[in-house]
């Protein structure tokens, strides 16, 4: 198993670009996670997912979208990029209800300036 | 509500001396909790869970945690110190009845020569 995957590993974006992170897990799990995590700050939750079809708000959720229609994918979308979502993005799973142990993928570097 | 609060941000020990990094939660409900570690420039990654079991949990790379309810602390400890361990690393929080997984700020542990 290949587990959480990533793409791309870093990108840079220009103000007003727009961009989708791409995120792909083989482990068959219910539930996807989107997380940022930027200098000092932890992990700040975007938006997750419960199962194919269906997703929700994070923490933060304002600039980004996502859609879940597998549940081996989880793509994240930047519309209109600022320098504030200059950040690491990290993906992760688990199984589903009662199984609260994630998996991480290997983050994705994003710049936008 | 739950939450979880790392108490130190930085921590610096010397190679082959114990290691503690302290975490405290809150939680209304039995909680699963968790240790992520995070190497510079990758992922998380699993270092131990308990999940209502025995309260002394091992994980990997020597690393154990004891759950003490009393307390409400899950604290992270390690024999002696090896400079692989320099990272970041998080308590995680989770297993309530609104499914949420909560992180802390994480902790930077630096190890001196």
């Amino acid at each position: 198993n290949a587990g959480v995957t990533q793409t791309p590993k870093f990108r840079i974006l220009k103000i007003g670009q727009s961009m989708t992170l791409q995120c792909t897990q083989d482990m068959n799990h219910n539930y996807m996670y989107w997380y940022r995590q930027d200098p000092g700050m932890g992990l700040k939750l975007i938006y997750y997912s419960v199962g194919a079809g269906i997703t929700d708000k994070g923490e933060v959720p304002n600039g980004y979208n996502v859609s879940r229609s597998t549940t081996e994918d989880f793509p994240l979308r930047l519309e209109l990029a600022a320098p504030s979502q200059t950040s690491v993005y990290f993906c992760a799973s688990r199984p589903g209800t009662g199984t609260y142990e994630q998996y991480f993928g290997p983050g994705t570097r994003l710049t936008v300036t | 509500a739950q939450s979880v609060t790392q108490l130190d941000s930085h921590v610096s020990v010397s190679e082959g001396t114990p290691v503690l990094l302290r975490c405290n939660y809150s939680s209304s409900y039995s909680p699963s909790l968790f240790w992520y570690v995070q190497h510079p420039n990758k992922g998380l990654q699993l270092l131990l869970k308990y999940t209502s079991a025995a309260t002394l949990v091992k994980g990997i790379n020597g690393f154990e945690a004891e759950f003490k309810k009393s307390e409400t602390s899950f604290h992270l400890t390690k024999p002696s110190a090896h400079m692989s361990d320099a990272a970041e690393y998080f308590c995680v929080v989770s297993g309530t009845r609104d499914d949420k997984i909560i992180f802390g700020k994480g902790t930077r542990l630096h190890i001196l020569p």
